[in-house]
């Protein structure tokens, strides 16, 4: 069956280093792959999104990678700071139907501390 | 900057009463969606419309309708509310692969 697949359990780093989350997934063959933040209470918020064909994307403290052999793709923030805390969840097309239809992740919580 | 708009941030409803939640973009996308998002299951894709007047069935679209009689507005309907349907509601709109989120109808049915 298909599956996302992103650590459930919270990641607590230090303030100044870098968060790496992961996102796996199985039975899918994604165009391309996206990720969002999502803040206590309200709608996620697009960030990046890194197409099948590319290694990997920069935006100024994030970087995304995606690895189709591994069907993994990992999110850096680097230089992290309190106000990165939240949840992120990452989005793929599955591919089925049209309409840009994505399928999520249920997401990471990140939290940052000083 | 794109705005996606949604009638309630909170609501409470009875149990068999008809629910509606509406939903507004503002920058002429052709695709809207609606998701619930419970915890530990993430956001589930209840159903999406592609034009006006076109729907179709997202992962779990049972005990709901959608009516997308204009362009900018997407509505999602809960004919008789159960206790189950208590969820947080996003709608989105898309350009491209993105997808625009509303900030959220936390629905509590009793």
């Amino acid at each position: 069956s298909q599956k996302i697949e992103q650590n459930s359990e919270a990641l607590n780093i230090q303030e100044g280093k870098t968060a790496t989350l992961t996102c796996n997934y199985t039975n899918y063959s994604p165009a391309y792959l996206q990720w969002y933040r999502q803040d206590p209470g309200r709608g996620p918020v697009f960030l990046l999104l890194i197409r099948e064909n590319e290694k990997e994307k920069r935006k100024e403290r994030l970087k995304v990678t995606f690895d189709t052999t591994l069907k993994q793709s990992l999110f850096h923030i680097t230089a992290s700071q309190p106000a990165d805390s939240a949840t992120y969840l990452c989005a793929l097309d599955p591919l089925t139907g049209g309409g840009n239809k994505l399928t999520f992740g249920t997401g990471t919580q990140l939290k940052v501390e000083l | 900057d794109v705005k996606v708009t949604q009638s309630s941030r909170y609501l409470v409803k009875r149990t068999g009463e008809k629910v509606f939640l509406e939903c507004v973009q503002d920058m002429d996308h052709e695709n809207m969606f609606w998701y619930r998002q419970d915890p530990g299951l993430g956001l589930r894709l209840i159903y999406f419309s592609y034009d006006v007047k076109m729907k179709e069935k997202g992962d779990i679209p049972e005990g709901y309708s959608v009516s997308r009689e204009k362009k900018e507005r997407f509505s999602l309907i809960l004919e008789s509310a159960s206790t189950n349907q208590t969820s947080m509601y996003l709608c989105a709109s898309s350009y491209k692969e993105t997808q625009y989120f509303g900030p959220g109808t936390r629905l509590l049915v009793l």
